[in-house]
């Protein structure tokens, strides 16, 4: 079974820039979440995903950050404009409800210069 | 707020000897707990878990063991592996209404296992 696939797995911008990462959670997992992991910290929890529903936003920056995920599938997480303090490992997990275990992605390093 | 949290930030050992990883957590509500582990450049990948009904639990080489009188979480890996060096977070799920199903990490542990 193929696991949580993301892309890109490192990139690299100018602050002020936009910016996207993409998810593809494991086949019929209805909940998905996306994590910031800054270095030698836990994941923290931005959103929340029950199909196409957020749940769970509340962490979520809505001044630049922006997410969606149409058809209860993939989704995408994005940053405009992107700042410095942005530079850390987005992760995307997924699991088959809410409470259930969460399998997670490899990430996306971001990195803003 | 309340978080969970870990006493050693490093843990060094000898390949073939135990390691025991320990965390410390504050919320009461929750029900349910996971240890995490996370090699460089993944994403974490799960260990085993715990509810809260229990106080032990053994997986493959690993237990976990919860003591919630004074809101402690452990993680025994037996005869520790060089594959075993990584990151251990500790996570604890909310139990019930808005907040059921959130994950809350610790800060981590990097175990070393020397050869």
């Amino acid at each position: 079974e193929a696991g949580v696939v993301q892309s890109p797995r490192y990139k690299i911008i100018e602050k002020k820039q936009p910016v996207a990462f993409w998810c593809n959670p494991i086949s019929g997992h209805n909940t998905l979440y996306w994590y910031l992991q800054n270095l030698g910290q836990g994941p923290e929890l931005l959103i929340r995903y029950e199909n196409e529903e957020a749940v769970d936003d509340s962490q979520l920056p809505k001044d630049r950050f922006s997410a969606e995920r149409l058809k209860g599938v993939d989704s995408t997480l994005k940053i405009q404009p992107a700042e410095l303090g942005d530079s850390a490992v987005y992760l995307c997990a997924s699991s088959l409800g809410r409470g259930r275990e969460q399998y997670f992605g490899p990430g996306t390093r971001l990195t803003v210069t | 707020g309340e978080s969970v949290g870990l006493h050693l930030p490093t843990l060094s050992v000898q390949e073939g000897d135990n390691s025991i990883i320990n965390c410390a957590y504050s919320n009461s509500a929750s029900d349910y707990f996971i240890w995490y582990k996370q090699e460089s450049g993944k994403g974490p990948q799960f260990i085993i878990d715990i509810r809260s009904n229990m106080d032990k639990r053994q997986g493959q080489r690993v237990t976990v063991l919860l003591n919630k009188t004074v809101k402690h979480l452990s993680l025994q890996i037996a005869a520790t592996q060089p594959g075993d060096s990584a990151v251990y977070f500790c996570a604890e799920n909310m139990a019930g209404g808005t907040s059921y199903g959130k994950l809350t990490f610790g800060q981590g542990t990097i175990l070393t296992v020397h050869p």
